[in-house]
């Protein structure tokens, strides 16, 4: 059966820490793949996307990584802030229509 | 970018009536989606709003259930029909821009007693 995973429900690091999380998936051949934020009561707002023959993307702070040998991504945020505390998704394209993972909930404590 | 208005933004309802909710995007898009996120969980794909057309339901959801309207590009109702408890949930409206990447409104938290 198709599964994606994301490492853990919660991580907690301390302000100016690496956090990484981990998004694993199984029976998939994914075109792309997205990670998303999203705060409580809110909707998730993209952050970034990654295709199939990307290895690593960067953004300011953010970076991901794409094995798909590994059926793996990675998602670091560096230099991390107690704003950056929130639940972070990823999400497989799937001809056309997204699938989510469950989310790790990251807070970073000052 | 996309910016989507989702309205209701939440409502509490009766057993056995019907909720519409409404989505708005601020540019024309092609794909349109409606998702469902149950408290504590991730986001379940309902159907995805086809303009002009049926839209096309993912396992478990009927269109009895939740019909869809797409009416042009830029908007889309979802309607929760006969809503028992166990349709509390965040619904979720969203776009996919040409670059792949989706765009949500800020839900609509719906309670059913």
């Amino acid at each position: 059966s198709q599964k994606i995973e994301q490492n853990s429900e919660a991580l907690n690091i301390q302000e100016g820490k690496t956090a990484t999380l981990t998004c694993n998936y199984t029976n998939y051949s994914p075109a792309y793949l997205q990670w998303y934020r999203q705060d409580p009561g809110r909707g998730p707002v993209f952050l970034l996307l990654i295709r199939e023959n990307e290895k690593e993307k960067r953004k300011e702070r953010l970076k991901v990584t794409f094995d798909t040998t590994l059926k793996q991504s990675l998602f670091h945020i560096t230099a991390s802030q107690p704003a950056d505390s929130a639940t972070y998704l990823c999400a497989l394209d799937l001809g056309g229509k997204s699938t989510f993972g469950d989310g790790t909930t990251l807070t970073v404590k000052p | 970018s996309a910016v989507i208005s989702q309205k209701p933004s939440r409502d509490i309802c009766q057993r056995g009536t019907s909720l519409t909710i409404q989505c708005q995007v601020d540019s024309q898009v092609t794909m349109m989606f409606w998702y469902r996120q149950q408290p504590g969980q991730s986001l379940t794909l309902i159907a995805t709003a086809n303009q002009g057309s049926e839209a096309t339901y993912e396992s478990g959801f009927v269109i009895d259930k939740f019909p869809i309207s797409r009416p042009n590009l830029t908007f889309s109702t979802l309607t929760v029909s006969n809503m028992s408890p166990e349709d509390s949930s965040i619904y979720l409206c969203s776009c996919r821009v040409n670059t792949g990447e989706l765009f949500f409104g800020e839900g609509s938290r719906l309670t059913v007693l």
